[in-house]
């Protein structure tokens, strides 16, 4: 079955240095998400992304913040200058173009941030 | 605003003992849910929905909810634990149909389900 892709599994990084994260979603999905889960916290929604741009965003999703689709196939989430508060793990997740198909998640990639 | 709340952040059960995850939700109008779970070092997988076709959902492994709109609620049932099951489970909702808005969920804060032999 096909899965969506997340690299790398754990990333650490020093506090205000740049991060990106990748996804590649399944193949034909066109809805794409970030979302995250600080530790002991809720999985929160951050972005949603269709036609190469942004849908929606939250509160979170900050000028630190954005999200790209460089090629066909990747779909990554750039923290700029990154606080020890970005700590996290952080979820791509993808959909069809379908009035009721559900997320499809992967399998995170964990965020330190020292 | 949309909000998830599930009772109980640890359930603990023994193998063959029934499974009962709560979730009840707070929304202007009726929502559609979800059940998640998360393995160990895994992402999440969908294990059923509710998008108001029936009340009763049937998902993967056994496991179904029961959509009460009296009682806002979408609990999670299995009649009988198994190891496998031992995991953590994440109930979601969203009130938006259809295009990007759909999978704008608001998560509830999940339930270790501990499975004992």
């Amino acid at each position: 079955e096909p899965e969506v892709t997340q690299t790398p599994s754990h990333q650490v990084t020093q506090m205000g240095q740049e991060v990106i994260l990748r996804c590649v979603p399944i193949s034909n999905h066109l809805y794409f998400y970030w979302y995250r889960q600080i530790l002991g916290q809720k999985v929160e929604f951050l972005v949603s992304f269709y036609n190469n741009e942004i849908s929606e965003k939250s509160e979170i999703f900050d000028d630190q913040f954005s999200v790209e689709r460089p090629d066909g196939s990747n779909f990554t989430l750039k923290i700029r200058s990154t606080k020890l508060e970005d700590s996290a793990m952080y979820f791509c997740a993808s959909r069809v173009r379908d009035g009721n198909s559900p997320l499809h998640f992967g399998n995170g990639t964990r965020l330190t941030v020292t | 605003a949309q909000s998830v709340t599930q009772l109980g952040s640890h359930v603990s059960v023994s193998e063959g003992a029934l499974v009962l995850l709560r979730c009840n939700y707070s929304s202007s109008v009726p929502p559609y849910l979800f059940w998640y779970v998360q393995y160990p070092n895994q992402g999440l997988q969908l294990l059923l929905k509710y998008t108001s076709a029936a009340t009763l959902v049937k998902g993967i492994n056994g496991f179904e909810a029961e959509f009460k709109k009296s009682e806002t609620s979408f609990h999670l049932t299995k009649p009988s634990a198994h190891m496998s099951d031992a995991a953590e489970y994440f109930c979601a909702a969203t009130s938006n149909a259809g295009g990007t808005s759909y999978g704008k969920l608001t998560f509830g804060q999940g339930t270790i389900l501990t499975v004992h032999p």
